[in-house]
């Protein structure tokens, strides 16, 4: 069982509030990501980061934010939620090796 | 860039074996990955193939790797109900997985 925590698991608010995702692992691991899921399942890498101070956007352009001041945390921050950032967002972690594991989820929905 | 494709849907009655199968364009891929997610809950790693592999078992789980066509399988045998869930294959590149549009297993009794 990995262990890597999200929180919250849901959301909901109201559209212009600033909100802040977080994804925190105790697995020591160097690398993390955020992926955007849409309702039809498919995933899309938003952010990635490697390391401390390392972060660099993903394949799917975003209007989020996010920081890496320590290795275990690395939380996703969007200024001002509209209703098109409604979506589930999955926070992973690697180590060196092979295996990603994945957190259970933010599910987030903006009125 | 690398393009990971696989059928949406699957429904095998409760017993059979399932096959879910993957399609993916580069060849470089290191590793090769199948991902179970069920319903309001994150992705579970079922199990990886190295890519100089063309077979992995792993209890009911058998994964086929045919490099020469680009094609990957998952083989569940002896499908139960709580096998219903998502299933997603994901390749590795550049130290980042692509993910399939995800195969939806159903399992009737």
């Amino acid at each position: 069982e990995a262990d890597i925590y999200q929180t919250p698991r849901y959301l909901v608010i109201g559209t212009g509030k600033k909100i802040t995702l977080e994804c925190s692992q105790t697995m020591g691991h160097d690398k993390m990501y955020w992926y955007q899921q849409d309702p039809g399942m498919e995933l899309h890498l938003i952010h990635y980061s490697y390391g401390v101070n390392s972060t660099e956007k993903g394949d799917l352009s975003s209007e989020s934010t996010v920081s890496r001041i320590r290795t275990e945390h690395f939380p996703l921050t969007l200024e001002s939620a509209r209703p098109s950032h409604t979506s589930q967002y999955l926070c992973a972690s690697r180590s060196t090796g092979v295996e990603q594991y994945f957190g259970p989820g933010t599910r987030l929905t903006v009125t | 860039g690398e393009d990971v494709e696989q059928s949406l849907f699957l429904s095998v009655r409760e017993g059979d074996s399932s096959v879910i199968n993957c399609t993916y364009t580069d060849s470089s891929s290191t590793y090769l990955y199948w991902y179970k997610q069920e319903p309001g809950a994150g992705l579970q790693l079922l199990t990886y193939i190295f890519s100089n592999m063309d077979m992995k078992q792993d209890q009911r789980l058998t994964v086929l790797l045919n490099k020469k066509d680009k094609h990957l399988s998952l083989r569940i045998a002896d499908t139960q109900t709580g096998d219903s869930a998502i299933y997603f294959c994901a390749v590795a590149r550049a130290g980042k997985l692509i993910f399939g549009q995800g195969t939806e297993l159903s399992v009737k009794p």
